[in-house]
């Protein structure tokens, strides 16, 4: 593995149905994020992590959890998707998230479709 | 509340030079980024600045100023391979990135 990868590539869901979005990095990055992309609009943090056993909310973190057991993997969960969540997800990491070591690099996205 | 706002859409022709514009009204500043994103691919790092002037990189030059809120993005000698979208960023006070939008730059013969 060189940097961070995501699993599935892409997804189609059911509505209601539950989902986890798999991110792992093996740059021994201390900050995970996770973000959604839709069109015409910026990335939106979900959640982050500053550190391994810490969470934190962003931006538009309503019907999303996370979780970050170790440095390497930062999983994203749906609990019960709506089609609202149709969108692309990305998963990035930094050195820290504070300091002159904040560039995030991202890993290749997650497409899911919510009927 | 924040914002960061760039155009939508340019259009330049290969060889050119093209000027991308990032203002930004934020909670705190810590650095203002650029990254290019290929169509159905990830955002990928180009630039940082947290100081005002020009930091130059190969074809690629970008420049803040920020007792105006500006940023700019400049590509050199266009090639068709920098048909991308470019995001700008800003770190907020509680070190959050604020997204732009992005600009689709599509590159002509």
């Amino acid at each position: 593995i060189a940097g961070i990868t995501q699993a599935p590539t892409s997804q189609i869901l059911a509505a209601g149905r539950r989902m986890t979005l798999r991110c792992t990095q093996d740059m021994r990055h201390n900050a995970m994020y996770w973000y959604r992309q839709d069109l015409g609009l910026g990335l939106r943090l979900i959640h982050y992590s500053n550190t391994a056993g810490t969470t934190g909310k962003g931006e538009v973190p309503d019907g999303y959890s996370v979780s970050r057991a170790n440095t390497d993997d930062f999983p994203l969960t749906l609990a019960s998707a709506v089609p609202s969540q149709t969108s692309v997800y990305f998963c990035a990491s930094s050195a820290s998230r504070t300091g002159d070591t904040d560039t995030q690099y991202f890993g290749p996205g997650t497409r899911l479709t919510v009927l | 509340g924040q914002n960061i706002d760039q155009p939508t859409e340019m259009t330049a022709t290969e060889g050119a030079i093209v000027q991308i514009n990032c203002t930004y009204q934020t909670s705190g500043f810590n650095g203002l980024f650029w990254y290019q994103q290929h169509a159905g691919e990830a955002p990928t790092f180009l630039s940082y600045n947290v100081l005002d002037g020009l930091e130059e990189k190969g074809r690629f030059s970008s420049f803040l100023s920020r007792s105006k809120g500006y940023s700019y993005l400049l590509l050199k000698e266009l090639q068709m391979k920098d048909s991308a979208s470019y995001l700008c960023a800003v770190m907020d006070s509680n070190y959050q990135l604020i997204w732009g939008a992005g600009t689709k730059l599509i590159i002509k013969p």
